[in-house]
C-alpha cells in the first residue's frame, strides 16, 4: 500500500511561534486531507486538499502533487492548536478509503 | 445537526469475547467506514460500507465484521478477542463521493 510519512513526529512551540509540518506520499492520491486530533481522540477535519493551496484563518495548506508532498502551516500558535496533526490520503477508485501517516505531536506552551 | 455519534464511548472486555460498536452517521450522509487507532498510532483503515454491502476491505481478519442498516447506522464486529486489539475505533460518515466527518470514537481495552 502507499506509505505515508510526517515529520517531525513531535513538535515542541513557545505560543505565538509559527511551525510547518510536512507529509510525504509514495503514490498519486486523488484525495489528502489534514486532520487535527484533540486529546479526546476526536478528529477534525482541517483542510481537503489534494493539490493546491488554502487557507483558515490562522491554518493553511499546500499540497504540490506532482512532487508528492503537502504541508501544513500555523502560524501565531495558541495552546488551543496543542494535539495530533494527520495527513491522510486516498489512491484513485478506493472509495475513500484513507491512508494516515504517525502524526506530528503538537505541544503549545504559555 | 447531530455529527457522526459513537457508543460506548469506553468498553472493558476479557481476551476471547465478543464486542459490538455502533454508529449513526452525520445526518445525510450515506457511507460508514470503521478504523482503528492503537496508540500512538495513525487510524487504520477496517472497512467501509455503503447501500447495506461492505465496498472496501483493509488488511483485518475475518474476527472483524460489520453491517449497515436502511437507515444508514453501522455495527463493528469484532469476535475471540485478543489482546492486541486494545484501541480507539473511530467511524467516519460520508456520501459515497466524499467528505468525512469521524465521530469521537470507542475507548476498547481487552484484559
Amino acid at each position: 500500500g502507499i506509505q505515508v510519512e510526517q515529520s517531525p513526529p513531535d513538535l515542541i512551540l513557545q505560543e505565538g511561534a509559527n511551525s510547518t509540518l510536512r507529509c510525504n506520499f509514495s503514490d498519486s492520491v486523488n484525495n489528502l486531507q489534514w486532520f487535527h486530533q484533540n486529546p479526546w481522540g476526536q478528529l477534525i477535519n482541517l483542510f481537503y486538499i489534494p493539490s493546491g493551496t488554502k487557507q483558515n484563518g490562522r491554518l493553511s495548506a499546500t499540497t504540490v502533487a506532482t512532487e508528492r508532498y503537502s504541508l501544513l502551516y500555523i502560524s501565531s500558535s495558541q495552546t488551543t492548536d496543542s494535539g495530533v496533526y494527520f495527513c491522510a490520503v486516498a489512491l484513485p477508485n478506493t472509495g475513500n478509503q484513507f491512508y494516515f501517516g504517525t502524526g506530528t505531536s503538537l505541544t503549545v506552551i504559555p | 445537526d447531530a455529527g457522526v455519534t459513537q457508543s460506548p464511548t469506553h468498553l472493558i472486555k476479557t481476551r476471547g469475547q465478543q464486542v459490538t460498536l455502533r454508529c449513526s452517521p452525520k445526518s445525510g450522509h450515506d457511507t460508514v467506514s470503521w478504523y482503528q487507532q492503537a496508540l500512538g498510532q495513525g487510524p487504520q483503515f477496517i472497512f467501509q460500507y455503503y447501500e447495506e454491502e461492505e465496498r472496501q476491505r483493509g488488511n483485518f481478519p475475518d474476527r472483524f465484521s460489520g453491517h449497515q442498516f436502511p437507515n444508514y447506522s453501522s455495527e463493528l464486529n469484532v469476535n475471540a478477542l485478543l489482546l492486541g486489539d486494545s484501541a480507539l475505533y473511530l467511524c467516519a460518515s460520508s456520501f459515497w463521493t466524499g467528505g468525512y466527518t469521524f465521530g469521537s470514537g470507542t475507548r476498547l481495552t481487552v484484559v
